[in-house]
């Protein structure tokens, strides 16, 4: 089985400052990841996605995340933090698609918080 | 904007009854998932389904049961509806294919009052 931890449910920073929001995953096999966010009253948006290849993966709105393997870890990062960036953010694993075990297992949330 | 409708958006029910989900998938995605997200929790995986067979199940009640037409589009059914089936229920497809990339729609909020 698979599962998510994203530490610290709440997470407050500083209009420009670094944004870090942790994602540790649990897998039997070789993971896929994917980082989610999600507005007041919305569906899940795909941020970024990890599958093969490069570890660091560069998503929309200036968001990235490093796979490592060693520390079991997804940790997705901003440089500088906006206003816009306040938002729920779900961290997600799956196994390689092989007809049946597509399912997105999710971590609890983190809600960003920017702080003008 | 994911080309992903989901309807109603909102939806009260009362214990006991029974309800149905809509989801219009994006245009050429054959595969079409449901998630439960209760408040505060992230999203659950319900079942899949892939050309009009279900195609994976997660840890939901027989009660819980969908249908995928021949145009992609499906429902989610729920009957005997309890207190606990209170959440936002999303509605997500996908191209089966290596990737794994499902595209979400805006939700349908159910309270069961």
């Amino acid at each position: 089985a698979q599962s998510v931890t994203q530490l610290g449910s709440h997470v407050s920073v500083s209009e420009g400052a670094l944004v870090l929001l942790r994602c540790n995953y649990s897998s039997s096999v070789p993971p896929y990841l994917f980082w989610y966010v999600q507005y007041p009253n919305q569906g899940l948006q795909l941020l970024l996605k990890y599958t093969t290849g490069a570890t660091l993966v560069k998503g929309i709105n200036g968001f990235e995340a490093e796979f490592k393997k060693s520390e079991t870890s997804f940790h997705l990062t901003k440089p500088s933090a906006h206003m816009s960036d306040a938002a729920e953010y779900f961290c997600a694993v799956s196994e390689p698609p092989n007809f049946g075990n597509e399912k997105l297992t999710f971590g609890t949330g983190t809600r960003l918080t920017i702080i003008p | 904007e994911t080309g992903v409708t989901q309807s109603p958006t909102h939806l009260i029910k009362t214990r006991g009854q029974q309800v149905t989900l809509r989801c219009s998938s994006q245009s050429g995605h054959n595969t079409v998932s449901w998630y439960q997200q209760a408040l505060g929790q992230g999203p659950q995986f319900i079942f899949q389904y892939y050309r009009e067979e279900e195609n994976g199940r997660g840890n939901f009640p027989p009660r819980f049961s969908g249908l995928q037409f021949p145009n992609y589009s499906s429902e989610l059914n729920v009957n005997a509806l309890e207190l606990d089936d209170s959440a936002l229920y999303l509605c997500a497809s996908s191209f089966l294919d290596t990737k794994n990339i499902q595209y979400f729609g805006a939700g349908t909020r159910l309270s069961v009052l």
